[in-house]
């Protein structure tokens, strides 16, 4: 089984553009959540989305935002791009059962990195 | 105050030796803990959940104390292979959102 997949690996934008990453999670599983990490911290909840609904937001402004389609796959996009904003982004699958979450937390794919110059 | 603490480190420890770390979190409301480890340029990874009562995998130990608000990991016979950065995790109010802590940088030496 596929685990979770996030397209693309590397991407190099400039400052004011627009950027969208995309994010599969794995079979079965309903819920994606997308993480920012930026170098040195720990990663920071942006959004979760379950059966097309956002379901949780993170401290992050407008200009992040995010939906998910029906086969759960999910999409992160981001406006108006600032150097700040140059992280790993990573999407995390769950069951979005909270007894599934509690006991084993989320799986998460091998991120986007994100360079903003 | 940030929602999970942890000391950044790093801790440099020889192969064999035993290492703890240790996180603070401020919700008391919080029902899920977790440790992951981090690779470096890699995703987080799943270590182990931490349970009220503790928790032990192999060479891994977890311990939760509610009262104080904070969750250990103990790592037992040091490997060269567990050199990463492991990250404590707590969720929030609800299921949809977990906390990261900054993570804890272990480095196994020879």
């Amino acid at each position: 089984d596929a685990g979770v997949t996030q397209s693309p690996t590397h991407l190099i934008k400039t400052r004011g553009q627009h950027v969208t990453l995309r994010c599969s999670p794995i079979s079965g599983h309903k819920s994606v959540s997308w993480y920012q990490q930026v170098l040195g911290q720990g990663p920071q909840f942006i959004f979760q989305y379950y059966e097309k609904e956002e379901r949780g937001r993170g401290n992050f402004p407008d200009r992040f935002s995010a939906r998910q389609f029906p086969n759960y796959s999910s999409e992160l996009n981001v406006n108006a791009l600032l150097l700040g904003d140059s992280a790993l982004y990573l999407c995390a699958s769950s069951l979005d059962r909270p007894s599934h979450i509690a006991n084993y937390g989320y799986t998460f794919g091998s991120g986007t990195r994100l360079t903003v110059v | 105050r940030k929602e999970v603490e942890q000391d950044p480190g790093p801790f440099n420890v020889p192969e064999g030796a035993t290492v703890a770390f240790n996180c603070t979190y401020s919700n008391s409301a919080s029902q899920s803990f977790f440790w992951y480890r981090q690779d470096c340029r890699k995703e987080p990874k799943l270590l182990m959940s931490v349970y009220s009562s503790g928790n032990e995998d192999g060479r891994f130990t977890a311990q939760l104390n509610r009262a104080s608000q904070y969750i250990s990991l103990l790592i037992r016979d040091s490997k060269l292979s567990d050199s990463a950065t492991y990250l404590c995790v707590v969720n929030g109010i609800s299921f949809n959102k977990f906390y990261f802590g900054s993570g804890t940088k272990l480095n196994v030496k020879p």
